[in-house]
Order: C-alpha cells, then sequence, then structure tokens
C-alpha cells in the first residue's frame, strides 16, 4: 500500500523567514497531493493541493512542487507569520481508489517566533 | 467543511463501555471516513464507506464497528474490545477528490 514520509518532524522559524517540508510517496501510481493546516484542538483545513499533471502550484504565499520521478512533494510558505504556526500533514491518494481516500504523512509542527 | 458535523465534542467512557460517535454531512457527498489521531501522530484510517449500506475497514478497524444506513450519516462505534480508545476521533467527507473533516471528538476513557 501507499506509504507518506514526512519531514521534519518540527520546524521553528523566525517571522519572515521560509519553511519548508517535504513528503515523499511509495506508489507511483499515486495522483492527487493535498496538504492539510491544523491548529491545536481543530480540524485540518485544506490548504492546498497538486494533481499529478502538474509540477508547481501557488496560492499568495504558499506553493507546492510535485517531483514525480522522484516521488516527492513539498509545501513552501513564504514570508512567514505567527498565524501559520500550527501542525501540517501531507497526504497522497491511494490508488486505484477514486473515492478520496488518502494517506497522511505524520505531520510537522512548525512555530513562527516574533 | 462547515456541512460536516461531529458529537459530541467530547466524552467519557468508562472502562467496558460502548460509545457511538455521530457523524452528520449535508455536503451530498458519497464518501465518508472515520480517522484517529493521537496526540503527535497522524491521521489513521479506521473506516471508511463510499457509499450506503456498504463500508470498508481502514489500517486500525479493530475495535470499532461502523454503519451507513442514509447517505449524510455515518456513526463510529468504539466497542470494549479497543483497548486503548483515547484519542480524538476526526469524520471526514469527499467531494470529488476534496476532503472535509468535521470538528472532532475527543474521547478519553476513564
Amino acid at each position: 500500500g501507499e506509504n507518506v514520509e514526512q519531514h521534519p518532524s518540527t520546524l521553528s522559524v523566525q517571522e519572515g523567514d521560509s519553511a519548508v517540508i517535504k513528503c515523499t510517496y511509495s506508489d507511483s501510481a499515486s495522483n492527487y497531493f493535498p496538504w492539510y493546516k491544523q491548529e491545536l484542538g481543530k480540524r485540518p483545513q485544506l490548504i492546498i493541493d497538486i494533481r499529478s499533471n502538474v509540477g508547481e502550484k501557488k496560492d499568495q504565499r504558499i506553493a507546492v512542487t510535485l517531483n514525480k520521478t522522484a516521488k516527492h512533494f513539498s509545501l513552501h510558505i513564504t514570508e512567514t507569520q505567527p498565524e501559520d504556526s500550527a501542525v501540517y500533514f501531507c497526504a497522497a491518494s491511494i490508488p486505484p481508489d477514486s473515492w478520496g481516500k488518502l494517506q497522511f504523512g505524520a505531520g510537522t509542527q512548525v512555530v513562527v517566533t516574533p | 467543511d462547515g456541512g460536516i458535523t461531529q458529537s459530541p465534542k467530547y466524552l467519557f467512557r468508562k472502562e467496558g463501555q460502548n460509545v457511538t460517535l455521530s457523524c452528520e454531512q449535508n455536503l451530498n457527498h458519497d464518501a465518508m471516513y472515520w480517522y484517529r489521531q493521537d496526540p503527535g501522530q497522524g491521521l489513521r484510517l479506521i473506516y471508511y464507506s463510499q457509499i450506503v449500506n456498504d463500508f470498508q475497514k481502514g489500517d486500525i478497524a479493530e475495535g470499532y464497528s461502523v454503519s451507513r444506513e442514509k447517505k449524510e450519516s455515518f456513526p463510529l462505534t468504539v466497542t470494549s474490545a479497543q483497548k486503548n480508545p483515547t484519542a480524538f476521533y476526526l469524520c471526514a467527507s469527499t467531494g470529488g477528490r476534496l476532503q472535509f473533516f468535521g470538528p472532532g471528538t475527543r474521547l478519553t476513557v476513564l
């Protein structure tokens, strides 16, 4: 089955710096890769996603890149702000399921210090 | 994701008790999921359902049961066979490829 590894497990950055989180997946047939942000005690919220036919996607200060050959994808947050502090999860679709079943990474705790 | 509700928000269970967690969605989504989240860990799939009256085991189904009698409802029962049920439980549903989560139920065993 699909296996998703996420690094680092914790990330501390100064406000205004960039943060990068990396994930690798095992099944080359995976074709959908969402990222979720979870604040303490809250539900995970979808912040950006990318499909396998696209190499990069950007939405304001966040961007995701995908390298299908290497089977890894990354989340980039620029100009970090204290409200970016949260746990971030990457996920990959589990083939051949087309109903949205996902395999999640273990999460990255991001701390942005003013 | 405001169309997915879970109740209760907090639940306390005594040893040997079965408890049922509610999940309702008004998004007309076919697929629904239950995840378990332990402190500092990711989301682990318990059960999922792609259609009414059908459901499949996920990675950690032992000690749990579900039903899917209506499209909008997917309740999870934590049975006494689940030896370590204290966790945060998240329900989700999928429309197209987008998966949205409910607010969660925090279950504590007394």
